[in-house]
């Protein structure tokens, strides 16, 4: 079985605060790969990212920056300095294979409000 | 390239009726799937498809169906609506499955009365 658990439903910051948006997830897999998804209020799903369970490395965009910490089977991703444009829904998703089949798992998804 | 397109937009339909949402992409993705998002649920995987003539079900296939007759083309078919359905629909296509990048169509928004 898997899960994707994003256990904060909506946070609120103020313009220019940092942000993490926390992701957990459970899998039995060995090789798997994690995605963020952004959904902003026009409602298109936007990827952000993608990691497989072999690159631990963690990772920084501009003003986002992922967590990758298989220990603790968590994929967090950081927003520095938030911008009233980053007001999305944030998915966090998990891909792997069972039996010959893949599939893909998303989170809830966190909302996240930039007020300026 | 127009990416991943769907039609309708939004629609209304009355319970009992059938329906299809189209999904096309101009990609040359061997992959695609339909995904429906309800508040506080996420999105839940419907049906896929790993190429023309193959498709398989998803978490909640139930009340849907698919087919794939060509690589363009994922129709999925509501047979008997039903106020359950009522959510917003994604498709997506990739290059090779789920552990790829998936490409999101705007969606379809789908009210049953």
């Amino acid at each position: 079985a898997q899960k994707v658990t994003q256990a904060q439903t909506e946070i609120s910051v103020v313009e220019k605060e940092d942000v993490t948006l926390d992701c957990v997830y459970e899998t039995r897999d060995t090789t798997y790969y994690l995605f963020w998804y952004k959904q902003p209020p026009s409602g298109e799903l936007v990827f952000l990212i993608r990691r497989n369970s072999f690159d631990e490395q963690n990772e920084i965009s501009g003003r986002y920056s992922w967590n990758f910490q298989k220990s603790t089977s968590s994929f967090n991703f950081t927003i520095t300095a938030s911008q009233v444009v980053d007001s999305a829904v944030y998915f966090c998703a998990l891909s792997e294979t069972q039996g010959g089949s893949e599939k893909l798992v998303f989170g809830k998804g966190t909302k996240l409000t930039v007020n300026p | 390239n127009a990416g991943v397109t769907q039609t309708p937009k939004f629609q209304v339909l009355k319970t009992g009726q059938s329906m299809t949402l189209q999904c096309a992409q101009d990609m040359n993705h061997e992959y695609m799937s339909w995904y429906r998002q309800d508040p506080g649920m996420g999105l839940r995987l419907i049906h896929y498809s790993v190429g023309a003539g193959i498709t398989d079900q998803g978490e909640v296939p139930n009340g849907y169906n698919v087919s794939r007759s060509t690589t363009e083309d994922f129709p999925l078919r509501l047979l008997s609506a039903a106020p359950s359905q009522t959510s917003v629909y994604f498709c997506a296509s990739s290059w090779g499955g789920h552990q790829e990048t998936q490409y999101f169509g705007p969606g379809t928004r789908l009210l049953v009365l």
